[in-house]
């Protein structure tokens, strides 16, 4: 089944710098890749998503890149703000079902 | 429109006892999941429903637990014989389908276990 794995399990940037997170899965036949954030005490919320026929997407200060040859997908988060601290969780949508595989999780932590 | 619901939002129950968790999942949406998140931990899948095809039970972590969905709509995930392992936050989210995959979580159930 679909294994995907993410990375760095915390991450500390300064406010105004950039953040990113990555993660592999492992079925090539995967075709959706959401990203959620979950803040302190609350749901995960989704942020942005991609399917496979596309190569990046971008929505104000996030964008998400994929590469379907190397099996990897990141998410890019620019110009930092404290609201932006939360765990962001990354995931796979194998092909054929419409059940998530999910990341581990990163811890972002912005500094003032 | 309202979103995802769970009750009870907090469940204190003794080991060895049945739990039921409910979950109501947003009007019209074919798709129903159950996760379960321990302390600091990511998304556990464990089951989820599509319409009236026969579940996807492959998350489950043993026939203690089970879950059902009746008419199409609200959840109960069961939890017999509690053990002190299955404190986690067990969370609900729902799928509109026919190619919508965005999922839409609900605030979850926080069960501890004594």
């Amino acid at each position: 089944g679909e294994n995907v794995e993410q990375h760095p399990s915390t991450l500390s940037v300064q406010e105004g710098d950039s953040a990113v997170i990555k993660c592999t899965y492992s079925d090539s036949a995967s075709n959706y890749f959401p990203w959620y954030k979950q803040e302190l005490g609350k749901r995960p919320q989704l942020i942005i998503d991609i399917r496979s026929n596309v190569g990046e997407k971008k929505d104000q200060r996030i964008a998400v890149t994929l590469n379907k040859t190397a099996k990897h997908f990141s998410l890019h988060i620019t110009e930092t703000q404290p609201e932006d601290s939360a765990v962001y969780f990354c995931a796979a949508s194998p092909w054929g079902a419409q059940k998530l595989v999910f990341g581990q999780g990163t811890r972002l932590t912005i500094n003032p | 429109g309202a979103g995802v619901s769970q009750s009870p939002s907090n469940k204190v129950t003794e080991k060895g006892k049945d739990v039921e968790l409910r979950c109501d999942p947003i009007s019209g949406h074919t798709a129903l999941y159950w996760y379960r998140q321990s302390l600091g931990q990511g998304l556990e899948f464990l089951i989820y429903f599509q319409g009236n095809s026969a579940p996807d039970k492959s998350g489950l972590p043993s026939d203690r637990f089970s879950a059902e969905r009746t008419g199409g709509s609200v959840s109960t995930l069961t939890i017999q014989r509690t053990q002190q392992e299955d404190s986690a936050v067990y969370l609900c989210a729902s799928t509109l389908g026919g190619g919508e995959y965005e999922q839409y979580f609900g605030p979850g159930t926080r069960l501890t276990v004594t």
